[in-house]
């Protein structure tokens, strides 16, 4: 089963409106990360974010990182319609991955 | 820089057909090498991961297997298909080199598979 799990599920909002996207994991991390996936296309990976760092800022994204509640937070501020798509987060291990079963954001122009 | 490709990008295949799926990688040395499979509308599996030439894991029992045959190659196959094997196949790399605790994947465009 995955670990991660975002919420919500599915996401509307319209452009200009900000969109926060939550992850809950269950293990103890080094890192996490979130990937960005277009419609039909791979993985991009956004941000990560380490187990001692509390939030983590790139462009319009912020993350944040609560470990004592292992859950992570993506917020993406003044949305545009391009940030469409569907988000996941990941943390990993050895040589492994597990990706949570993502939240898919549209944004309405 | 370093790319990834796979192809085919679409592929339909009858039940009981062998499969093929290529994952090349360019620009980097002795990467780590992943396949995922994705259900629509859901997050990834992880099915196989290769850390060497010649160096498989699998991660969840299955139709399908993968080989290394080169440094920076990656197959899919499987001899006979299963209607459940129809999804999106993600190849991934990352660097090697970090046991305990990896960092970033690079994905490729995937391959998107139908059974019939």
């Amino acid at each position: 089963s995955q670990q991660g799990e975002e919420d919500p599920q599915a996401l509307s909002i319209q452009e200009g409106e900000n969109a926060t996207m939550n992850c809950s994991y269950k293990t103890s991390i080094n890192n996490l990360q979130w990937y960005r996936q277009n419609s039909g296309r791979g993985l991009v990976h956004l941000i990560l974010i380490r187990s001692n760092e509390r939030e983590k800022h790139s462009g319009r994204l912020r993350v944040t990182l609560d470990t004592s509640k292992k859950s992570s937070s993506l917020l993406i501020t003044a949305s545009r319609a391009a940030d469409t798509a569907s988000y996941f987060c990941a943390t990993s291990g050895t040589y492994k991955y597990i990706f949570g079963t993502g939240t898919r954001l549209k944004v309405l122009a | 820089s370093q790319t990834i490709h796979q192809w085919p990008a679409t592929l339909v295949q009858p039940v009981g057909s062998p499969l093929s799926l290529e994952c090349t990688v360019e620009g980097t040395s002795n990467p780590n090498l992943y396949w995922y499979r994705q259900a629509a509308g859901r997050g990834l599996q992880l099915l196989f991961y290769s850390v060497g030439i010649g160096q498989i894991s699998s991660e969840v029992p299955q139709n399908l297997s993968a080989s290394r045959p080169q440094d920076r190659q990656f197959i899919l196959s499987s001899k006979k298909l299963l209607l459940s094997d129809s999804g999106f196949y993600l190849c991934a790399w990352d660097t090697s080199g970090s046991y305990f605790s990896q960092e970033t994947q690079y994905f490729g465009p995937g391959t998107r598979l139908l059974v019939l």
